[in-house]
């Protein structure tokens, strides 16, 4: 089955530390992976995404992620946490629907705690 | 660019009566609207997804009969919650993402959701 995981439910870093938000996924194929931060009763908005090339996806606010193949991880780090960054961080990956269509598998979620 | 919103943003209803939600992409054409509903602390769950002109798919488990989606232009899908009751209550969020004529195939631009309250 294909699926995504987020193992941890919850981050906490310091302002000023560098962070990361683990993810791992299963796939058959090529795995199209993806990024989205949510702020409290709100929608997701898109970070950064993996589709071919160089492994290493920058995004934004700062956010890269590093896609490992052998590992089967897609891990989103930022080299210096801010207060702003605290949300809820999801990882997804892109599957097959039908036809010409596909969707977004999410995974659990992590939620990351800044403290200044 | 790639703006979706959602109206309303939070609505409260009364049981056994049904509320329509609006998903619009302002900027771009969507051919596909997905439909999603997350509950407190938890992940996205996929409800269904839809295709410009066309029925939308549901996902396992969702019925159909009860949650009415169109999706009537590329820019429009709604979401009709019939004869809602206290159990559906939950954050509604919906996604839209362009066709390949618009370059960008892979991404989804999400909603900034809807609150439904259900009393």
């Amino acid at each position: 089955a294909q699926s995504v995981a987020q193992p941890e439910d919850q981050v906490n870093v310091a302002e000023g530390n560098p962070l990361t938000v683990k993810c791992t996924y299963s796939v058959s194929g090529n795995p199209y992976l993806f990024w989205y931060v949510q702020y409290p009763n709100r929608g997701l908005q898109f970070l950064l995404k993996y589709i071919t090339g160089d492994n290493l996806v920058k995004g934004s606010y700062g956010f890269e992620a590093e896609f490992n193949k052998s590992q089967t991880s897609f891990h989103l780090k930022k080299p210096s946490a801010l207060v702003s960054d605290s949300a809820l961080y999801f990882c997804a990956v892109r599957v097959p629907y039908g036809g010409a269509t596909n969707k977004l598998i999410f995974g659990t979620g992590t939620l990351l705690a800044v403290q200044p | 660019g790639a703006v979706v919103s959602q109206h309303p943003s939070r609505v409260i209803c009364k049981s056994g009566t049904s509320v329509k939600i609006e998903c619009r992409s302002l900027d771009f054409q969507a051919t596909t609207m997905f439909w999603y509903r997350q509950f407190p602390k938890q992940s996205l769950m996929l409800m269904a997804t839809s295709n410009e002109g066309s029925k939308a798919t549901y996902e396992q488990g969702v019925e159909k009969d009860k949650f009415l989606i169109n999706h009537a232009s590329l820019t429009l899908s709604t979401l009709t919650v019939t004869s809602a009751h206290p159990e559906d209550s939950s954050f509604y969020i919906c996604s839209a993402r362009p066709g390949l004529a618009g370059g960008l195939i892979y991404e989804q631009y999400f909603g900034p959701g809807t609150r439904l309250t259900v009393t």
